[in-house]
């Protein structure tokens, strides 16, 4: 299994600003993931977050709004950009475990843009 | 992706089973069944998944149907703390780009003590 710790848990922030979300992951992993969870709704993908590459990104989801770092395979951040209140989600780092395939997610960073 | 159907909700007693329905008519041969369930205020967790044959692990079974149109998540005796979203996905086993999860819906499950 995998242990996964994000950081901020919850951040309230203003119009205009940007939040960095952090995933650290206690063992290496391959592939990581980021994904949005809109109120009352399912988790969508967001990115596929590349250890030495640029991330690929889902179709709607733009760099510039989401740019994702991944300097090592235990490390990742997501950076949401000049907010607004539609960026009021839950964002959730998830990494694939190996040999199983199984997916492990964070507990989550919510947050609110006033 | 292939698509996956699940009823919005379903509603059943503590102690009692529970069976959880997903269609997958559009299936492919390579695609495995999984399953995963969010907690209130938690990111989801793995369930269990399978690909032909039936699956059974200490959270819950897995039962596939022949032609692999559909697929049952059953827990065995439900306890308040099962109360979740649960969602079944196809993942294909050859992996390369798929293997990221795309949630549906999924189903919310209510437990009645």
């Amino acid at each position: 299994s995998a242990v996964i710790s994000q950081k901020p848990s919850r951040d309230i922030c203003q119009r205009g600003t940007s939040l960095t979300i952090q995933c650290q992951v206690d063992s290496q992993v391959t592939m990581m993931f980021w994904y949005r969870q809109q109120p009352g709704q399912s988790l969508t993908l967001i990115a596929t977050a590349n250890q030495g590459s640029e991330a690929t990104y889902e179709s709607g989801f733009v760099i510039d709004k989401f740019p994702i770092s991944r300097p090592n395979l235990t490390f990742s951040t997501l950076t949401v950009s000049n907010l607004s209140p539609e960026d009021s989600s839950i964002y959730l780092c998830s990494v694939l475990g190996l040999p199983k395939n199984i997916q492990y997610f964070g507990a989550g960073t919510r947050l609110s843009v006033l | 992706d292939a698509k996956t159907t699940q009823p919005n909700s379903m509603e059943s007693n503590e102690e009692e089973p529970v069976h959880l329905p997903c269609n997958h008519s559009t299936i492919s041969g390579t695609d495995y069944i999984h399953w995963y369930r969010q907690l209130p205020s938690q990111g989801p967790e793995y369930v269990i998944h399978g690909l032909t044959s039936n699956v059974n692990n200490r959270m819950a079974s897995l039962a596939i149907a022949e032609d692999r149109k559909s697929s049952t998540l059953i827990l065995h005796r439900a306890t308040l703390r099962d109360a979740a979203v649960y969602y079944c996905i196809l993942r294909d086993r050859d992996g390369g780009g798929a293997q990221k999860l795309v949630f549906g819906q999924g189903t919310r499950l209510t437990i009645n003590p």
